[in-house]
């Protein structure tokens, strides 16, 4: 069964700063990655993705994450955080060839920027 | 998109009773699945809703203490029963759709915040 580890419980920043998120998951086949955000009282919504194609993929609100294979990692970044991005934040996998939106989750990385 | 709305939002239960939590999606979609969040934890597959037939389960869980139903392709609902305070949590709802061969994304409900005392 697949696993994911998110290497950081809280991160705590203040606005500007650079952000990433780390990510790793264990699988040897092929994968489905996602980023997800959980801002406070909301449920959670879909940050960016990867199915296949360029390892950098662009999602929204400026957040970034690059698949490296070799490493079986998934990072999210952001050049600049706002005091906005404030939020939990989970890295999900779906493995390829199980049903399609069967997802597991890491830890959870909870992200408070300070103004 | 894909519209979820879960009822209760939140519960407060005695043990021993059940809870039944609903799920309604503003289409109809393929796979719709229940997670469970417990505090200060990351999201747990429960089962795979599945329409027209029993549910499949994960490791850990069993039928017969989260019954699942999906009496069509928009509704599911998730009982938990005889409830004890360890299944105080966060219950998802979650639905997902496929774009031919692909699956888009995974989209999720507000959730149930149960607890049980």
């Amino acid at each position: 069964a697949q696993s994911v580890s998110q290497h950081n419980h809280h991160v705590i920043l203040s606005e500007a700063a650079s952000l990433e998120l780390g990510c790793n998951y264990s699988y040897g086949g092929t994968v489905n990655l996602f980023w997800y955000v959980q801002y406070p009282g909301q449920h959670l919504q879909l940050l960016l993705k990867y199915f296949s194609g360029d390892p950098l993929v662009k999602g929204i609100k400026g957040f970034e994450a690059e698949f490296i294979k070799s490493k079986f990692s998934f990072n999210l970044r952001k050049p600049s955080v706002q005091w906005s991005d404030t939020a939990e934040y989970f890295c999900a996998v779906n493995a390829g060839g199980t049903s399609y939106g069967k997802l597991t989750f890491g830890q959870g990385t909870i992200l408070t920027v300070h103004p | 998109s894909a519209v979820i709305s879960q009822k209760p939002s939140r519960d407060i239960c005695q043990r021993g009773t059940s809870l039944t939590i609903q799920c309604q999606v503003d289409s109809q979609v393929t796979m719709m699945f229940w997670y469970r969040q417990q505090p200060g934890q990351s999201l747990t597959l429960i089962a795979t809703a599945n329409q027209g037939s029993e549910a499949t389960y994960e490791s850990g869980f069993v039928i017969d203490k989260f019954p699942i139903s999906r009496p069509n392709l928009t509704f599911s609902t998730l009982t938990v029963s005889n409830m004890s305070p360890e299944d105080s949590s966060i219950y998802l709802c979650s639905v997902a759709r496929k774009a031919g061969a692909l699956v888009t994304e995974a989209f999720f409900g507000q959730g149930t915040r149960l607890t049980v005392v």
